[in-house]
């Protein structure tokens, strides 16, 4: 079974932290993938991954960036937390194919106080 | 508008019931996920179909690709399948678009 771990459940944080999420997959996975998730707005991409130290913007991804210096941990970075980047964040991992499916870790719902 | 409408938005069905959540997307697509999300957070890939339909279990998803629309029915629905499911549609060259999510509760 595919394991994508997510290094904390809940976070709590102050205006201004830097503040990082980390993620691991144990499947050799190429495509990683970080979303926030929002009442009413659904799953939105803030950044993605398909190789190591390659990355792309989502739909979201302003006041973020991330690091993937290795295949199996993608990490995602507050570079200066708000209040309005209080979520839940879910990071997801995907094999080379669009035709498999996405394997979501447990989610890190994050408040920023 | 969204690029994928769920409805209902809420759910609620007694032990046993027929359960049938509708997603409507406005785009091309190569592919439909349904997804479920149990209380605190994790989520599941239950199905993924590009045409006709699929069944495991107690659950079938079905769409219909000219009239952009795909459902996902649960058939002796139990407590346990009390969940947020989610629909996401994924366009060529695109990364996923998701619904909002359907809340289902079914009671005992």
């Amino acid at each position: 079974d595919v394991k994508v771990t997510q290094s904390s459940r809940y976070l709590v944080k102050r205006t201004g932290e830097k503040v990082f999420l980390e993620c691991v997959q144990d499947m050799d996975h190429e495509n990683m993938f970080w979303y926030r998730q929002d009442p009413g707005l659904g799953l939105r991409l803030i950044y993605f991954s398909y190789d190591v130290k390659m990355k792309e913007k989502g739909d979201i991804p302003e006041g973020y960036s991330v690091s993937r210096e290795k295949k199996e941990r993608f990490s995602l970075i507050l570079e200066s937390a708000s209040t309005n980047q209080t979520s839940m964040y879910l990071c997801a991992s995907r094999g080379a194919s669009e035709l498999q499916p996405q394997h979501f870790g447990d989610g890190t719902r994050l408040s920023i106080l | 508008k969204n690029e994928v409408e769920q409805s209902p938005q809420n759910l609620t069905a007694q032990e046993g019931e027929f359960i049938t959540i509708n997603c409507s997307y406005s785009v091309g697509i190569s592919a439909l996920h349904w997804l479920q999300q149990h209380p605190g957070g994790g989520i599941v890939s239950l199905f993924m179909l590009s045409s006709g339909k699929k069944k495991h279990g107690r659950l079938i998803a079905t769409i219909n690709i000219q009239e952009k629309h795909s459902s996902l029915h649960i058939t002796a629905s139990h407590p346990r399948d009390s969940a947020v499911y989610i629909c996401a549609a994924r366009r060529p060259a695109r990364q996923l678009t998701f619904g909002s999510g359907t809340q289902l509760t079914v009671l005992p």
